[in-house]
């Protein structure tokens, strides 16, 4: 089945503890993002990625690294998480430049105490 | 201004009704235009994408878009009580800025519930 993978789901943590939140996709899918969603917000991207090794910075990159090892996989990692990053919190992929189906992951509800 | 704005709703219709919603966007030289429905606690799914300016039908829902205007509007044709969900806009910026393809700005989305 295509699909696009997040974990943890659920994640409950304190104020600089570093994490990392995985993605992964079975889709061979070239394009990779984060997104993250806050009520009356919407969703604004963090990070992309067009392919291994080719990351770049979204609207709202600060307080977010990521990396593109492998084609399947782009992590997030906040190295010191702090509570204004509590939110939910998707990756989504899809195929080459101006594909229109983007396949998001279940989401990962993150709360910075 | 928003690059992307909605009606944040909640949009109330009853069953059996059309369901309308908008969307305007400040870039005028975007060209793809997309809606999303979201369920509560669940990801966003693609139900249409449109990127000439007339209407697109895909059964009982209709995307409209005039670039003209600016706006991209979704009509939502007897409606049930399984479209009760948020609707979000997104928009491709226009071919030739950096990364085009792969940035998709959403608006806040619009919260539609169909009452039976």
């Amino acid at each position: 089945e295509a699909q696009v993978t997040q974990n943890p789901r659920y994640l409950i943590t304190v104020t600089g503890k570093k994490l990392t939140v995985t993605c992964s996709q079975n889709m061979n899918h070239e394009y990779m993002s984060w997104y993250r969603q806050d009520p009356g917000l919407g969703l604004r991207q963090i990070y992309y990625s067009m392919n291994v090794e080719v990351t770049d910075k979204g609207d709202v990159p600060e307080g977010y690294k990521v990396s593109r090892k492998e084609k399947r996989n782009f992590p997030l990692i906040l190295e010191s998480p702090s509570p204004n990053q509590t939110s939910l919190y998707f990756c989504a992929s899809r195929t080459g430049d101006y594909s229109y189906e983007q396949y998001f992951g279940p989401g990962t509800r993150l709360t910075v105490t | 201004q928003k690059e992307v704005e909605q009606n944040s709703g909640p949009l109330s219709v009853p069953e059996g009704a059309i369901a309308s919603l908008n969307c305007t966007y400040s870039d005028r030289g975007s060209q793809s235009f997309f809606w999303y429905r979201q369920y509560s606690g669940k990801s966003p799914e693609l139900i249409m994408f449109i990127y000439s300016n007339g209407d697109k039908e895909d059964g009982r829902f209709t995307a409209q878009l005039n670039k003209a205007s600016q706006y991209v509007s979704l009509l939502i044709r007897d409606s049930q009580p399984s479209d009760s969900a948020t609707y979000l806009c997104a928009v491709n910026p226009p071919p030739g800025r950096k990364a085009a393809g792969n940035k998709l700005t959403f608006g806040g989305g619009t919260r539609v519930l169909v009452k039976p």
